[in-house]
C-alpha cells in the first residue's frame, strides 16, 4: 500500500538547519510530484514548495526561497526538505503530500515536528 | 502572494448540509486553479477528500462533493455526521505555486 514515512521529530537551536526526510514505498516514485507542507501549532497549512523527482524540477513558495531546498534519492524513494536559518517562528509539523500530475493530490505523510528553542 | 479565504468557522446540525467556499483575491476561482479541499481532524495529517475541483478519491464519503459556486470553489457535505467535525482546508494552484485557505472549522 502507498506510504510516505517521516523520519522523526527534531529539536533545533535559532539559526540551525534541520533535514526531513519522506520515504515513499508503494508506488512508483518517480510517476508523482511531492509537496512540503507545514502547520505551525494551532495555525493553518501552509505551502512551502514541491519537488518533482522525475525531472529534478522543485518550485519553492516565496516565504521560503533562500532557506529551503528539496532534494531527493531515487535509490531509496526518498525526498529531503532542507530549511535553514530557522528561528522559533519555524516551530511546526511538516508534512510531504503526494501529487499525480494536474493538481491530483491523495495520500499524506503522518508529519514531522520540528521544534526551534533555544 | 495570493490570498485565498475561507470562512474561519461554520455550524451545522447532523444531518443539515452545509457548503464552505474557498475564494482568489485575485478573481474568480476556475477549474485551472485545480483546486483540493482537505480534511483534518486533531492530532492527525490532513487527509485529501476532493482534488481538481469536484473528483473524489475512493475514501471520500460520498455525502462531500466539489465543484465551482459564484466564483469560488466550494465544498459541499450533505447529511452531515458528527465525525464531519473537522477542520477543512482549500488549497489552490496560483501560477506555477501552490496556496493555502485559512481553513473552515466545522462543527457539528
Amino acid at each position: 500500500q502507498v506510504q510516505l514515512v517521516h523520519s522523526g521529530a527534531e529539536v533545533k537551536k535559532p539559526g540551525a538547519s534541520v533535514r526531513i526526510s519522506c520515504m515513499a514505498s508503494g508506488f512508483t516514485f518517480t510517476g508523482y510530484h511531492f509537496h512540503w507542507v507545514r502547520q505551525a501549532p494551532g495555525q493553518g497549512l501552509e505551502w512551502m514548495g514541491i519537488i518533482t523527482p522525475s525531472s529534478g524540477a522543485t518550485v519553492y513558495g516565496q516565504k521560503f526561497q533562500g532557506r529551503v531546498t528539496m532534494t531527493w534519492d531515487t535509490s531509496t524513494s526518498t525526498v529531503y526538505m532542507d530549511l535553514s536559518g530557522l528561528r522559533s517562528e519555524d516551530t511546526a509539523v511538516y508534512y510531504c503530500a503526494r501529487e499525480l500530475s494536474g493538481g491530483s493530490f491523495d495520500f499524506w505523510g503522518q508529519g514531522t515536528l520540528v521544534t526551534v528553542s533555544s | 502572494q495570493t490570498v485565498v479565504t475561507q470562512e474561519p468557522s461554520l455550524t451545522v446540525s447532523p444531518g443539515g448540509t452545509v457548503t464552505l467556499t474557498c475564494a482568489s483575491g485575485t478573481g474568480a476561482v476556475t477549474r485551472g486553479c485545480l483546486p483540493n479541499w482537505f480534511q483534518q481532524k486533531p492530532g492527525q495529517p490532513p487527509r485529501t477528500l476532493i482534488y481538481t475541483t469536484s473528483h473524489k478519491h475512493s475514501w471520500t464519503p460520498a455525502r462531500f462533493s466539489g465543484s465551482l459556486l459564484g466564483g469560488k470553489a466550494a465544498l459541499t457535505l450533505s447529511g452531515v455526521q458528527p465525525e464531519d467535525e473537522a477542520d477543512y482546508y482549500c488549497l489552490l494552484y496560483c501560477g506555477a505555486t501552490w496556496v493555502f485557505g485559512g481553513g473552515t472549522k466545522l462543527t457539528v
